[in-house]
């Protein structure tokens, strides 16, 4: 079966401090892989998504980058984070080329920039 | 674009009643999906119903089912004999078909009364 893990769970950081959020998907291979950001009590926003290694699509200009290193591993990055980067960030996966395939996603990461 | 809209916050039912959530989108999509997610407190995203825009016949999963109305592009989700286990934030979500986006709505939060 597959499963997907997220990490680190939640996680402080100083602004101006650098970002790395790291999700792994394993029992499936060339997924399509996700990053959402839900800011307190709202919708899920999505940042970037992947179809392939090194295919990375950006949804919102901002502070935040991707890379997919390898087949089932995407990262969340950032130089330098601002305080409007904190929230709850879900990293998913989806089968390539299933239209109705849903998401399926991880634990989430609570990031709280201080 | 694609919009999707929940126009109740929050709704609150008895346990072992009925409960009924709103979704509305906006497309010009004749193939597409839809689906609604519960995110309980744990705030793990967990698909609870999917439904193809081809399908007249509205899907059912349990005590959860929905109605389509696909001219009024409308996707509501029942919720039958509440339990306090369904207290939880949930999400209508729509992707286009051949396309690898899901488009959250804003969210509803069900609170069960015991």
């Amino acid at each position: 079966s597959q499963t997907i893990h997220q990490w680190p769970a939640t996680l402080v950081q100083p602004v101006g401090s650098p970002l790395s959020l790291e999700c792994t998907v394993e029992g499936t291979s060339n997924p399509n892989l996700y990053w959402y950001r839900q800011a307190a009590g709202r919708g899920l926003q999505l940042l970037f998504y992947s179809v392939g290694i090194g295919q990375i699509s950006s949804e919102v200009p901002q502070n935040l980058s991707a890379s997919r290193p390898q087949d089932r591993q995407f990262i969340l990055s950032s130089k330098k984070l601002l305080l409007s980067d904190s929230g709850f960030y879900l990293c998913a996966w989806s089968i390539t080329g299933t239209d109705n395939s849903p998401l399926h996603f991880g634990n989430g990461t609570r990031l709280t920039v201080t | 674009a694609q919009t999707v809209t929940q126009s109740q916050p929050e709704m609150s039912v008895q346990e072992a009643e009925t409960v009924t959530l709103s979704c509305t989108y906006d497309t010009s999509e004749s193939d597409y999906y839809l689906f609604w997610y519960k995110q309980p407190p744990s705030r793990q995203m967990i698909l609870v119903i999917r439904q193809e825009a081809y399908k007249q016949q509205n899907a059912t999963e349990n005590r959860f089912s929905v109605n389509f109305q696909k001219a009024a592009k409308s996707f509501s989700l029942k919720i039958s004999d509440s339990q306090l286990g369904d207290a939880a934030m949930y999400f209508c979500a729509y992707r286009r078909g051949n396309d690898y986006k899901l488009s959250f709505g804003a969210g509803t939060t069900v609170t069960v009364r015991a």
